[in-house]
């Protein structure tokens, strides 16, 4: 399977701290994109980072990428309880499609 | 813009019977996208269509499932005859499609199937 796999798979945390979660892929790639899925509803896009770039920020987000490593990692700085849900990363290899991990379950304790 | 809209949201049949989900992409987007996600087997790529053409149907299960986009606005995604095996939260998800862009995807609301 080409899919990016997300790691851990189940995170739990108090509000104020941060989240990492990691993801690996096994091909090469146009670029890698993060998602969250709140329960019940679809996936919302986070943050796309490039093969050429090798760290992306967007507000309490921060993204890297190891193309060396085949492998990205989600930061989430200042945790809240609204972060609480499933995130996911997904990898493009240029075909105009993406290739999804199964999920990675964050939970913020207020 | 709506974002992606998907009817029904919650679909309760029963084995056998015929199930059409519906999705309207949004508005100039080229790309549309049928997954479908389990608990099992996470997110999967069923189909896809660029410019109203199948581009890739090979995640599509069985020859119960068919999928058509008569022209850019709507997509449907058939599944007949219907089992239990095919519950499931189906989801649909449009792009710019445009080459390339770096494209992100915009998801539906999914539509949650109970095949009794």
């Amino acid at each position: 399977s080409q899919q990016g796999e997300e790691d851990p798979q189940a995170l739990s945390i108090q509000e104020g701290e941060n989240a990492t979660m990691n993801c690996s892929y096994k091909t090469s790639i146009n670029n890698l994109q993060w998602y969250r899925q709140n329960s019940g509803r679809g996936l919302v896009h986070l943050i796309l980072i490039r093969s050429n770039e090798r760290e992306k920020h967007s507000g309490r987000l921060r993204v890297t990428l190891d193309t060396s490593k085949k492998s990205s990692s989600l930061l989430i700085t200042a945790s809240r309880a609204a972060d609480t849900a499933s995130y996911f990363c997904a990898t493009d290899y240029g075909n105009n499609r993406l290739a999804f991990g199964k999920g990675n379950q964050v939970v913020v304790i207020p | 813009d709506a974002g992606v809209i998907q009817s029904p949201r919650h679909e309760v049949t029963e084995m056998g019977q015929e199930v059409t989900l519906r999705c309207k992409p949004i508005s100039g987007h080229n790309s549309l996208f049928w997954y479908r996600q389990t608990m099992m087997r996470g997110l999967e790529l069923l189909i896809y269509f660029n410019n109203n053409v199948p581009i890739d149907d090979s995640g599509m299960p069985e020859d119960r499932f068919s999928a058509k986009m008569p022209n850019a606005s709507f997509s449907t995604l058939k599944i007949q005859p219907s089992e239990p095996r095919d519950s499931a939260v189906y989801f649909c998800a449009s792009s710019s499609g445009l080459a390339g862009k770096y494209n992100e995807q915009f998801f539906g609301p999914g539509t949650r199937l109970t095949v009794l």
